[in-house]
């Protein structure tokens, strides 16, 4: 019943070093989105794509880039890592009536 | 502004007290309100979508209503399993696509 994926559940990372977080929907959905997820803030929205190699900023883009080559494929892609991009990272897909979230990556930026 | 804000932050229940958490919004543009339950260190876990005033839906012990300006998350009989992070959310057209705006969430505990 897993609907979508996250490539790493923890991941520890050194200031400077380039971080690539993928994600994978097998619902054949149009809409994914990249969030991070810090106490107090709530969720905050990187990047979102709504087709294939097509792909839109969200509130918080600095310092992040993202591919989608493919429907189901959306990587999120840390440029130069720093410790302020420490935080949990939150994939989801979105269908016509529904948004399913991946389990998440926890990321430390040491 | 776009706005989802929900309260109270964080609820203390004892088991079988029936409670309500309350979304409200400045959001325009509404495609849908739709609201999560997350476990700490977890992806949220959708629960419902809600599209018009006076749509309601249910699951189980919970319930969600939505009038022109929020939602409220009713639940009804709480057993300690209740107990996470409920999330709301608005989905708004902006542009050729479609964007969310998250509330802070509730945070629920349920005392046996």
């Amino acid at each position: 019943d897993v609907k979508v994926t996250q490539s790493s559940r923890y991941l520890v990372k050194r200031t400077g070093e380039k971080v690539f977080l993928e994600c994978v929907q097998d619902m054949d959905h149009e809409n994914m989105f990249w969030y991070r997820q810090d106490p107090g803030l709530g969720l905050r929205l990187i990047y979102f794509s709504y087709d294939v190699k097509m792909k839109e900023k969200g509130d918080i883009p600095e310092g992040y880039s993202v591919s989608r080559e493919k429907k189901e494929r959306f990587s999120l892609i840390l440029e130069s890592a720093s410790t302020n991009q420490t935080s949990m990272y939150l994939c989801a897909s979105t269908g016509r009536y529904e948004q399913y979230f991946g389990p998440g990556t926890r990321l430390t930026v040491t | 502004e776009d706005q989802v804000t929900q309260s109270p932050e964080a609820l203390r229940l004892q088991e079988g007290e029936s409670s309500s958490l309350n979304c409200s919004y400045t959001v325009s543009g509404l495609r849908g309100l739709f609201w999560y339950r997350q476990d700490p260190g977890k992806g949220p876990e959708f629960l419902f979508t809600l599209y018009s005033a006076g749509e309601e839906k249910e699951k189980e012990r919970l319930k969600a209503t939505l009038t022109k300006k929020e939602s409220f998350l009713h639940i009804t009989a709480p057993k300690p399993e209740d107990s996470a992070t409920y999330l709301c959310a608005v989905q708004a057209s902006r542009g050729t696509g479609n964007q969310f705006y998250f509330g802070t969430g509730t945070s629920l505990t349920v005392i046996p």
